[in-house]
């Protein structure tokens, strides 16, 4: 089933933050972040597994709570170059990834 | 690390004509590759997986007549768009299991296919 992801669209001024939320119905094995530009395939941004667990690299970071079923990916201090759409994949134990709709992300400069 | 690569880039051909579409995997084995198809601002729609050396496994409602799947090395796989037609006009991109036990799929930049 589908992940959903919240919000569906978001526009912030750089330097703000910003908050995308997934989640699914069914119990998770793992979580997987990507962002795509327009035009351009989907780059892998991290991944959390089963346990519950909190990443980040730089000023992107996520948690999954593996209870909740949910995982958030945090963008801090917002940089033009993070423009795009993030789009969470979940992984079921035995199943393939499945994405969600995607978060659309403009920064104005 | 873990780069994925698609030709063509862009592809534009007449309606009926088959097309077919690369993946390579450049740095790694990949036992495991998948196709995507993806409209406009839309997600990314898995079509198939692709294990190498046996038959791929489609999706619920991919005719696999229609987009025939070879994966004959570790490195290689192909989408065939047979017959193709206006409404499979899409952006096809295909991804790859490093195979480290994480599941992480690395994308290749895609192919956008355009039948006239």
């Amino acid at each position: 089933q589908q992940p959903v992801q919240s919000p569906q669209a978001v526009i912030l001024r750089e330097g703000e933050d910003a908050v995308i939320n997934c989640s699914s119905s069914k119990a998770l094995y793992s979580v997987h972040w990507y962002r795509q530009k327009h035009g351009e395939a989907p780059v892998f941004l991290m991944i959390l597994l089963k346990g519950g667990e909190q990443k980040g690299h730089e000023k992107i970071s996520a948690s999954f709570n593996e209870k909740k079923q949910q995982s958030s990916l945090y963008l801090t201090a917002s940089q033009l170059s993070y423009s795009g759409t993030y789009f969470c994949g979940t992984l079921t134990k035995g199943d393939k990834i499945i994405f969600g709709k995607g978060t659309r992300l403009h920064i104005l400069p | 690390g873990a780069v994925v690569s698609q030709h063509p880039s862009w592809v534009i051909c007449k309606s009926g004509t088959s097309v077919k579409i690369e993946c390579r995997s450049l740095d790694f084995q990949a036992t495991t590759m998948f196709w995507y198809r993806q409209f406009p601002k839309q997600s990314l729609m898995l079509m198939a997986t692709s294990n190498e050396g046996s038959k791929a496994t489609y999706e619920q409602g991919v005719e696999k007549d229609k987009f025939l799947i070879n994966h004959a090395s570790l490195t290689l796989s192909t989408l065939t768009v047979t017959s193709a037609h206006p409404e499979d006009s899409s952006f096809y991109i295909c991804s790859a299991e490093t195979g480290t036990g994480a599941d992480t799929q690395y994308f290749g930049p895609g192919t956008r296919l355009t039948v006239l």
